[in-house]
């Protein structure tokens, strides 16, 4: 069975653009869950979509967005770029309740902002 | 106080040795614990999970959990060079999972 697939694998971006991440969850897993990993905050939750609806959202700004397709793929997306966004963004996906069920995370994107 | 807290490390033990990896957490409510470990420039990957107090082996592994402590931890029985990574405990929170800072085990030849 195919593992957590995610694309981009890297990203450079300049202050004030945007950006979208895309995450395809294992098959047969309907919860998906957006995770930024930064040397001085470790890892934090950012949202999880589970049938297409947002059921949880951690403590991030709005421009940091998303949405989970019919298909159970999400994508993820930061507006208005900033220097402290630069991260590895990490998708896990779950069979159930994404704070119950283990997380398995795909690869990562990692984002630099200059 | 942070909600999971984890001794950062780094831990060092000789190779075939036993090693300890310890995790505290804030919330008495929470009823799910994970341990992910994570090799430098990779992404978090399973270990185990544990929802019962007591203890839940699999393989070199042994998770142990003691709601009434809040205390959960990872034995890694003979300790390999290549379990060199960095341990990081979850619990579950509100729809989403909580992790400590990570501990950094080292494992000498």
């Amino acid at each position: 069975k195919a593992g957590v697939t995610q694309t981009p694998r890297y990203l450079i971006k300049t202050r004030g653009q945007q950006v979208t991440l895309s995450c395809s969850p294992i098959s047969g897993h309907r919860s998906v869950s957006w995770y930024q990993q930064t040397p001085g905050q470790g890892l934090q939750f950012l949202f999880e979509y589970f049938s297409e609806t947002q059921r949880n959202k951690g403590n991030f700004p709005g421009r940091f967005s998303g949405r989970q397709f019919s298909n159970s793929r999400s994508e993820m997306n930061v507006s208005t770029l900033e220097l402290g966004d630069s991260a590895l963004y990490l998708c896990a996906s779950s069979l159930g309740d994404g704070g119950n069920s283990p997380l398995h995370f795909g690869n990562g994107t990692r984002l630099t902002v200059t | 106080q942070k909600e999971v807290e984890q001794n950062s490390g780094p831990l060092s033990v000789p190779e075939g040795a036993i090693a300890s990896l310890n995790c505290t957490y804030s919330d008495r409510g929470s009823q799910s614990f994970f341990w992910y470990r994570q090799y430098s420039g990779k992404s978090p990957e399973l270990i185990m999970f544990i929802y019962s107090n007591g203890d839940k082996e699999d393989g070199r592994f042994t998770a142990q959990l003691n709601k009434a402590s809040q205390y959960v931890s990872l034995l890694i029985r003979d300790s390999q060079p290549s379990d060199s990574a960095t341990y990081l405990c979850a619990v579950g929170q509100g729809g989403k999972l909580i992790f400590g800072q990570g501990t950094e085990l080292s494992v000498k030849p």
